[in-house]
């Protein structure tokens, strides 16, 4: 089976940087994604890592290290609007029909 | 292109009711996903489909049925709704088994 650890909640004031780590148990690996979500609205994708190391996307990055089974999303320059839900999600190796499997998520409040 | 579209938006059931959730997507993907999201928790994979004509049950199958008779549709239903199915539905759809799924606008269910 799969299990998912992140925070449940991190505030942070606007142009600060937050981190949101994600710890995961998974029979097999195949990746790890991220996805933001506001109140009232459909989870949208943010970045994928198979691969460990960052990937950066804009204000956003994305660090995998397979070897300790944790990821982590990094929010620089905090606006406002970044105020949402935030969810990894991983795939399992052994799963092939491509299931993603959800953390419960992590509540980032912007203050100003 | 609309991505995915969900029908209806909102609805409220009586315990015993039955009814059927709409999800189209435009974009000519092969799966497609239902999810049902509970408050503070992640998204739970009810079923899915990796074909027209294919389904498969996800992590909470219980008490849902679905079909993919077309590629861009996938249905699901309630055959006598419960309290406990009182949630927020997602779909979604992806091109590949990998990365990034496409998530409609969901549909919020109450069964009283």
């Amino acid at each position: 089976g799969q299990s998912l650890e992140q925070p449940s909640e991190v505030t942070a004031v606007e142009g600060a940087i937050v981190q949101i780590n994600c710890t995961y148990q998974t029979s097999g690996f195949y990746g790890l994604s991220w996805y933001q979500q506001h109140d009232g609205g459909a989870p949208t994708f943010l970045s994928y890592n198979a691969l460990d190391g960052l990937e950066e996307t804009g204000r956003f990055s994305s660090f995998l290290s397979r070897s300790d089974s944790y990821g982590y999303l990094l929010l620089q320059e905090l606006q406002m609007k970044d105020s949402a839900s935030y969810f990894c999600a991983v795939r399992d190796r052994g799963d092939s029909w491509g299931k993603l499997q959800f953390g419960a998520g992590t509540q980032v409040v912007v203050t100003p | 292109n609309a991505g995915v579209t969900q029908t209806p938006k909102f609805r409220v059931l009586k315990t015993g009711q039955s009814m059927t959730l709409l999800c189209a997507q435009d974009m000519n993907h092969e799966y497609m996903y239902w999810y049902r999201q509970d408050p503070g928790m992640g998204l739970r994979l009810i079923h899915y489909s990796v074909g027209e004509g294919t389904t498969a049950k996800g992590e909470v199958p219980d008490g849902y049925n679905v079909s993919r008779l077309k590629k861009q549709n996938f249905l699901l239903g309630l055959e006598s709704a419960a309290p406990s199915q009182t949630s927020v539905y997602f779909c979604a759809s992806s091109l590949t088994l990998a990365r990034e799924q496409f998530f409609g606008p969901g549909t919020r269910l109450t069964v009283l």
